[in-house]
């Protein structure tokens, strides 16, 4: 069935430093790939999202492309703020009806 | 506020025991997911309802049911609980289908001991 693989965290960055967070999925057919954040005791929150390949999703200075060829949805951001530390979820959606999450990200960025 | 309300926020119940979780979604979103989150397995996927009736089954165990009522609120039914069932329960809504965003609640937490 569908998954989504991301990398295990956790993640720790000074500010102003460069983000990579890797996500690969496995589906039939063509997915949507989207990115979620979870702040501390909320739900989660879409980020972005991408619907066909080549298309690069961005927002709040995060982005990710999707890359067909190597079945990947990287979310990247140049420069992270405290104010990022946060849960990242990969997750892909093949009909419509269900969306599948990866195991999630934690990162916390220092002062 | 994502506009989803989930109650109770904390359940704590002993093995054995049934419970219900409910969810009313975001005014105009007809589709209701219902989510598990714990620890060592992460964002399960359970059950999707659109306008009423199911769409969608993940990892839903069969001591779970769930079904979204004609005002669009939706319920989790979890019974003969056992310790691996605590979690945190998400619901989310939506207007359509997983095509448009999806608005999680901010969960119930079930602690089974």
């Amino acid at each position: 069935g569908d998954s989504v693989t991301q990398m295990e965290g956790p993640v720790t960055l000074s500010e102003e430093a460069f983000l990579t967070i890797n996500c690969t999925y496995t589906a039939t057919g063509y997915p949507s790939l989207f990115w979620y954040v979870q702040y501390p005791g909320e739900g989660l929150q879409l980020l972005l999202k991408a619907t066909k390949a080549d298309d690069k999703g961005s927002n709040k200075g995060f982005e990710a492309t999707y890359r067909k060829e190597t079945t990947s949805f990287h979310l990247e951001k140049g420069s992270v703020q405290v104010s990022d530390s946060a849960v990242y979820f990969c997750a892909l959606s093949s009909n419509n009806n269900d969306m599948r999450f990866g195991a999630g990200t934690r990162l916390t960025v220092k002062p | 506020d994502s506009g989803v309300t989930q109650t109770p926020k904390h359940l704590i119940t002993a093995t054995g025991q049934r419970v219900t979780l409910r969810c009313s979604p975001r005014s105009g979103d007809l589709s209701v997911y219902w989510y598990q989150q714990s620890l060592d397995q992460g964002l399960q996927f359970l059950i999707h309802y659109y306008n009423g009736e199911e769409r969608a089954k993940g990892n839903i165990l069969e001591r779970f049911s769930a079904q979204q009522f004609p005002d669009l609120h939706s319920e989790l039914n979890l019974s003969s609980l056992e310790l691996g069932d605590s979690a945190l329960y998400f619901c989310a809504s939506s207007v359509w289908d997983t095509s448009s965003p999806l608005h999680f609640g901010n969960g119930t937490r079930l602690t089974v001991t």
